[in-house]
């Protein structure tokens, strides 16, 4: 149980296009998702934390214009990365908490987005 | 401020233990995660400590003592496998994981 998928797994884009990245909890209602960016030999960096039906709160210095995510229902939320740039290559994933109280973050298999 | 530290790096040999260290500062503490991340992969959940003393889970055991800010990840007879980043998190008060920067295990035969 408590599987999470992500949708592509890889995607190559050009400059200046948008990408849209889908983050599903396949065996569970997930109240709270996670989006992360990793860049190569860092850690996790937290960018937003979507509740469902509500707007997402972004962490400081991410751009909400930039990097739109809804989360329309209980088993999906989606980021789009606008306008995208070669700097906004790297290795993004999904997390999902079943419901308040529950701690533990299920994490989807991540999505690596390259822009040239 | 938050913050996590743990070793950018170890090295052990298979078959062998090895602890990695871990000390959080949070504001508020809600429990202490580990987490094993193999390269190109996404995080998968080892443990969870939110009260003092060990847990202990087939190979690998987690330490809390939450005086002092501090948690080891113990990993016994080790597998070539096991080679991977192992990612420390704190929870705060708003629910939010703080995560370390990692620490890279090399696993040598």
């Amino acid at each position: 149980g408590a599987v999470v998928s992500q949708h592509p797994s890889w995607v190559i884009c050009k400059s200046g296009t948008s990408v849209k990245i889908e983050c599903r909890s396949l065996d569970f209602q997930a109240t709270t998702m996670f989006w992360y960016r990793q860049f190569p030999k860092q850690s996790l960096m937290l960018m937003a934390t979507s509740n469902e039906g509500s707007k997402a709160t972004y962490e400081q210095g991410v751009e909400k214009d930039k990097f739109l995510i809804n989360h329309a229902s209980l088993t999906l939320s989606t980021l789009t990365v606008t306008s995208a740039h070669p700097e906004d290559s790297s290795f993004y994933i999904c997390s999902a908490r079943e419901s308040a109280g529950v701690y533990e973050q299920y994490f989807g298999p991540g999505t690596r987005l390259t822009v040239t | 401020g938050q913050n996590i530290d743990q070793p950018t790096e170890m090295t052990a040999t298979e078959g062998a233990i090895v602890q990695i260290n871990c000390t959080y500062q949070t504001s508020g503490f809600n429990g202490l995660f580990w987490y094993q991340q193999h390269a190109g992969e996404a995080p998968t959940f080892l443990s969870y400590n939110v009260l003092d003393g060990l847990e202990e889970k087939g190979r690998f055991s987690s330490f809390l003592s939450r005086s002092k800010g501090y948690s080891y990840l113990l990993l016994k007879e080790l597998q070539m496998k096991d080679s991977a980043s192992y990612l420390c998190a704190g929870m705060d008060s708003n629910y939010q994981l703080i995560w370390g920067a990692g620490t890279k295990l090399i696993i040598k035969p």
